[in-house]
């Protein structure tokens, strides 16, 4: 099973709410990513979960904030999101961080602010 | 930084043409170099993965080439179908910036029937 999924597909949500995305992988990959890929440009890095710590966050702002609960899960908290945020967001697993590996993406999340 | 370019940035070609995509990559020392295809608002589906040591993958009618002396590699698409139609990303592992992804520019190619 070489697949990445992600929840919600589409979520459409206003500056003040609260929402979370979810990606979940069954590799035993031990190392997950956020991407935000906004239209006809190359994703871009968010964060890097590596054995289920935090490697690597790209000067992120804090309205999103990642959790990595356990090996196969990785979530992005949203909150206080202004419309520049709508993009479609990405998550990516690999087995692991060090020298040579390969990406796995999931379907994505187009996410919507109103 | 390692900066990754492709081109062209959109071709158009006819159903059955072989055609040729284009990477460039600034800097030689990199781990591997991967091939995506992603369609309109879809994720990305790996093609090709060439390791630093190799030359070249092939997969079906996709075939990969590396140099990493000159910084390039190419996908080459064997008897274009409309099902091609796509936006083709490579992407690079620098070593130097923590095994940091790098993704190319892409190119959005039409195959027109």
């Amino acid at each position: 099973d070489t697949e990445v999924t992600q929840t919600p597909k589409h979520l459409v949500m206003g500056m003040t709410n609260k929402k979370s995305l979810k990606c979940e992988q069954h590799m035993g990959h031990r190392a997950m990513y956020w991407y935000k890929q906004k239209a006809k440009k190359p994703p871009e890095l968010m964060f890097v979960y590596s054995y289920e710590k935090l490697s690597i966050n790209e000067s992120v702002p804090s309205r999103f904030s990642p959790e990595c609960p356990n090996s196969s899960l990785l979530n992005l908290h949203l909150h206080a999101l202004q419309p520049e945020d709508s993009a479609l967001y990405l998550c990516a697993s690999s087995q692991t961080t060090s020298g040579n590996y390969e990406q796995y993406f999931g379907p994505g999340t187009r996410l919507t602010v109103t | 930084k390692q900066e990754v370019t492709q081109i062209p940035a959109a071709l158009s070609v006819p159903e059955g043409e072989n055609l040729v995509l284009n990477c460039s990559f600034t800097d030689s020392a990199i781990y591997n170099l991967q091939w995506f295809r992603q369609d309109p608002g879809k994720g990305l589906t790996s093609l090709l993965l060439i390791q630093s040591s190799q030359r070249e993958q092939t997969s079906g009618r996709l075939n990969a080439s590396l140099d990493k002396s000159s910084g390039r590699s190419t996908l080459y698409i064997a008897a274009s179908q409309p099902g091609d139609s796509a936006t083709y990303l490579c992407a690079v592992i620098d070593p130097r910036t923590g095994n940091q992804f790098y993704f190319g520019t892409g190119t959005s190619l039409t195959v027109i029937p």
